[in-house]
């Protein structure tokens, strides 16, 4: 029954590896987003995905790399991992504005440490 | 480009008292805006929401706010605070005037609730 769904929920890693993200949603939504939470809990918007199509970059370093399968899906996947890239990332999706439902779900987050 | 201010990054509150959590907006026409809630670890989850419906939002767990165009604000409400309302509680904005959405957030507000 989850309706925005995430994996992993916690990843340690080593600096200088590459890691991916993964998130479902199952509410028939069109558009997708990452959200990035830093240490003090500022949530930040990365990427949106519009039916498999990318909407907003919002300046993320080229090591970050969103993939859009299809609609229910948006992965993100991290190159060459830094100290600074350790924050929690949450996947979220939405329908346009003007549906009856507009509103944005969001998964429960993948806890990333890079020791 | 639109902007939540939320004043407090704490708030202290006894058991039973009114809790009033703060958010001002910044945008050149009335926006769409949530409230949403983070529980210790865990994601987002949404409160209530404002899109131009009833200035009046009710949402769950006995919160509300109101919309007031002439004060850009967005105030947080509850009458009688419950120990398991201790959480942080984000505002949030997006703009209805553009065609593909992004959802900006606050600082949060922590709501802390005393015994």
């Amino acid at each position: 029954d989850t309706a925005v769904s995430q994996t992993p929920k916690y990843l340690v890693t080593q600096m200088g590896n590459d890691k991916s993200i993964k998130c479902e949603q199952n509410l028939g939504h069109d558009t997708m987003y990452w959200y990035k939470q830093d240490s003090k809990k500022f949530l930040k918007i990365m990427f949106s995905y519009n039916n498999k199509e990318l909407i907003i970059n919002e300046t993320v370093p080229n090591r970050f790399s969103p993939k859009s399968p299809d609609k229910a899906h948006l992965n993100l996947h991290i190159n060459s991992l830094e100290l600074g890239d350790s924050a929690v990332y949450f996947c979220a999706s939405s329908q346009l504005p003007g549906h009856t439902n507009y509103g944005y779900t969001f998964g429960s987050g993948t806890r990333l440490t890079v020791v | 480009a639109q902007s939540v201010t939320q004043l407090g990054s704490h708030v202290s509150v006894s058991e039973g008292a009114l809790v009033l959590l703060r958010c001002n907006y910044s945008s050149s026409v009335p926006p769409y805006l949530f409230w949403y809630v983070q529980y210790p670890n865990q994601g987002l989850q949404l409160l209530l929401k404002y899109t131009s419906a009833a200035t009046l939002v009710k949402g769950i767990n006995g919160f509300e706010a109101e919309f007031k165009k002439s004060e850009t604000s967005f105030h947080l409400t509850k009458p009688s605070a419950h120990m398991s309302d201790a959480a942080e509680y984000f505002c949030a904005v997006s703009d209805k005037n553009t065609g593909f959405q992004k959802l900006v957030f606050g600082t949060g507000t922590r709501l802390l609730v005393s015994p």
